[in-house]
Formats: structure tokens, C-alpha cells, sequence
């Protein structure tokens, strides 16, 4: 069945940015969206960004301004990349995918803690 | 603040059943049938357990239920037992641009 991993430094300085990778095993990235959401710690889950097979991407409004998703058809992965970071970003990252016209999302990653600090 | 309303807590014995309420608006719960619901243990990923309002994924018991009416949905945890203490969560479709937005959470402890 399809799974997936998350991967990426666990550590971000201020002001940098937060690269993650998505990696898509038993399946393909191909005909489905794929998204990332957060959550930090102690708090509740946040919705960050889609992207389709196509390259079409559509972005939380309140994250808009730094973040970028994009997808990788040739190794089956995406990715997600958030600029100027602060302590308000630290969060655990998970990726997942979407289920077709439904807003929903059926198979989660494991997820990964990013930090950020000096 | 999220953007959907759960409360914080709800809890019932072994047995019971026990209703998490999930409270938006009418640019989001009251208006779309997409409103899913996710189960997640502590340290662990996210589970879908209801979309479209009521559907169950294959695999997810039928002891978990969902509805919604006008702006609220709601999700129905029948015969409770011990695994289903999570925390559990809420989300909505609301349009091209918020697309999805999430409750806040509810902690539901099986006594």
C-alpha cells in the first residue's frame, strides 16, 4: 500500500529556510493532490499547502507569502520549502495525501519535528 | 483560533457512546458535505475516520459515525473502549482560497 516519509534537517536557524521532502512508496505521485500540514507542539493541526501531479499548487492564505510546494513526478516525491522562519514555525511537519475532490486526507507520514533555533 | 469550534474535552465509560461537536460557519461546514474527522494518538500521525460528513474509509469501525446540521457537525463514538482515547479532529471544506480548515481538537478520554 501506498506510505510515506518525511524527511529533512530537524533543526532551522531563524530568518533561513525550512526544506522538507515527501517520499511516495508504493504508489504513484501521479493523479492525486499532495499536501503538508503542521502541528505544534501541544496544539492543533494546520493546513499548509497542495500541489496536483500537474504542478497546480494552492496555498494557505495565511502562509502564502513563504512558502513553496512542489512535486517531483520522475522520483515520486514532493517537497515543501518555508522561508524566513521563526520559533512560531516549529511544529511537526507531516505530509499526506489527498483524496480526490473530497478535502480529505487518507494516508498520512509518520511526520517530522522541525525546530527553530539559534 | 481555529477556524472551526470543537470543545476542548469529552469523555464516557466503556460502552457508552460519547458525540464531539465540530461548530463553523456558512462558508464552510454549513455549506459544503465535506467535513472529515481524524482520530490521532498521542506522537502519532493523523487518521481519517469520516469524510464527506458520514463516509467511513474501509477498515474504520462502524462504531464511529458522523452528521452534520446546518453549521455543525458532529462525530458519534458508539460502544466506546479503550482505544478510542485520542484526540480527535475536525476539518471543512471552505472554498478556493482557505480550501481546508481545521477544529481545534477534542481530547476524548474513555473513563
Amino acid at each position: 500500500q501506498v506510505q510515506l516519509q518525511e524527511s529533512g534537517p530537524g533543526l532551522v536557524k531563524p530568518s533561513e529556510t525550512l526544506s522538507l521532502t515527501c517520499s511516495v512508496s508504493g504508489g504513484s505521485t501521479s493523479g492525486y493532490f499532495w499536501s503538508w500540514i503542521r502541528q505544534p507542539p501541544g496544539k492543533g493541526l494546520e493546513w499548509i499547502a497542495y500541489v496536483y501531479d500537474s504542478g497546480f499548487t494552492n496555498y494557505n492564505p495565511s502562509l502564502k507569502s513563504r512558502v513553496t510546494i512542489s512535486v517531483d513526478t520522475s522520483n515520486n516525491q514532493f517537497s515543501l520549502r518555508l522561508s524566513s522562519v521563526t520559533a512560531a514555525d516549529t511544529a511537526v511537519y507531516f505530509c499526506a495525501r489527498i483524496m480526490s475532490g473530497l478535502a480529505a486526507f487518507d494516508i498520512w507520514g509518520q511526520g517530522t519535528m522541525v525546530s527553530v533555533s539559534s | 483560533q481555529s477556524a472551526l469550534t470543537q470543545p476542548p474535552s469529552a469523555s464516557g465509560s466503556p460502552g457508552q457512546s460519547v458525540t464531539i461537536s465540530c461548530t463553523g460557519t456558512s462558508s464552510d461546514v454549513g455549506t459544503y458535505k465535506l467535513v472529515s474527522w481524524y482520530q490521532q494518538h498521542p506522537g502519532k500521525a493523523p487518521k481519517l475516520m469520516i469524510y464527506e460528513v458520514s463516509k467511513r474509509p474501509s477498515g474504520v469501525p462502524d462504531r464511529f459515525s458522523g452528521s452534520k446540521s446546518g453549521n455543525t457537525a458532529s462525530l458519534t463514538v458508539s460502544g466506546l473502549q479503550a482505544e478510542d482515547e485520542a484526540d480527535y479532529y475536525c476539518t471543512s471544506y471552505a472554498g478556493t482560497n482557505n480550501w481546508v480548515v481545521f477544529g481545534g481538537g477534542t481530547k476524548l478520554t474513555v473513563l
